[in-house]
């Protein structure tokens, strides 16, 4: 079964340092998303991004943050200057036109 | 505003009984719902969907009802089993091409052996 890929699994970072990470879509899928959960808390919407472009964002995606897809394959989400309230497991998705998401396994980002 | 409620945090249930998961919107424009099953340290994955021109849709021992005049949905697993036992989410997208989802808090469904 088809599968979306984060990597890496486990991020430590120091607070003010950039953060890279990747997420692998399935291939024919054409919505992409970032997705984040602080322990304990809910699953918060970042980001969706559709024709090489941000489609919608929440409030939380401020101007730290942005979203790549450099190669067609790829998808990244980059924070340039993390704070230690960036601390949270981060989720990439990606969906066809009317299916529910797939979910990567998320990648567990530590600012410490 | 939080669009889509799930108003008990945790769940526990019997081995082979029934599990009755209950999810609250209030945005009348979601026309679209989905309930994502997730278990520690992995991603949520889709479990199942329901378009609002239905009120039921089954599969497996997974069924989902819609009570749109209540802003009312629910997940039904019947039978339950341990490896149920994970934090199930509701969510509705804003429009069918499955564009940004709200997401409820989630219910910790526990199956008791």
């Amino acid at each position: 079964e088809p599968e979306v890929t984060q990597t890496p699994s486990h991020q430590v970072t120091q607070m003010g340092q950039e953060v890279i990470l990747r997420c692998v879509p399935i291939s024919n899928h054409l919505y992409f998303y970032w997705y984040r959960q602080i322990l304990g808390q809910k699953v918060e919407f970042l980001v969706s991004f559709y024709n090489n472009e941000i489609s919608e964002k929440s409030e939380i995606f401020d101007d730290q943050f942005s979203v790549e897809r450099p190669d067609g394959s790829n998808f990244t989400l980059k924070i340039r200057s993390t704070k230690l309230e960036d601390s949270a497991m981060y989720f990439c998705a990606s969906s066809d036109i009317v299916g529910g998401y797939t979910f990567g396994s998320g990648t567990r980002l530590t600012v410490v | 505003d939080q669009q889509v409620k799930q108003n008990s945090p945790s769940l526990s249930v019997q081995e082979g009984r029934i599990s009755i998961l209950n999810c609250d919107y209030t945005n009348s424009m979601f026309d679209y719902f989905l309930w994502y099953k997730k278990y520690p340290a992995e991603g949520p994955t889709f479990l199942i969907s329901i378009s609002s021109i239905k009120d039921k849709n089954e599969d497996g021992r997974f069924t989902v009802f819609l009570n749109k005049s209540a802003k009312h949905l629910s997940l039904h697993i019947v039978p339950s089993q341990p490896g149920d036992s994970a934090v199930y989410f509701c969510a509705a997208p804003l429009n069918t091409n499955a564009g940004k989802s709200t997401f409820g808090d989630g219910t910790t469904l526990t199956v008791k052996p």
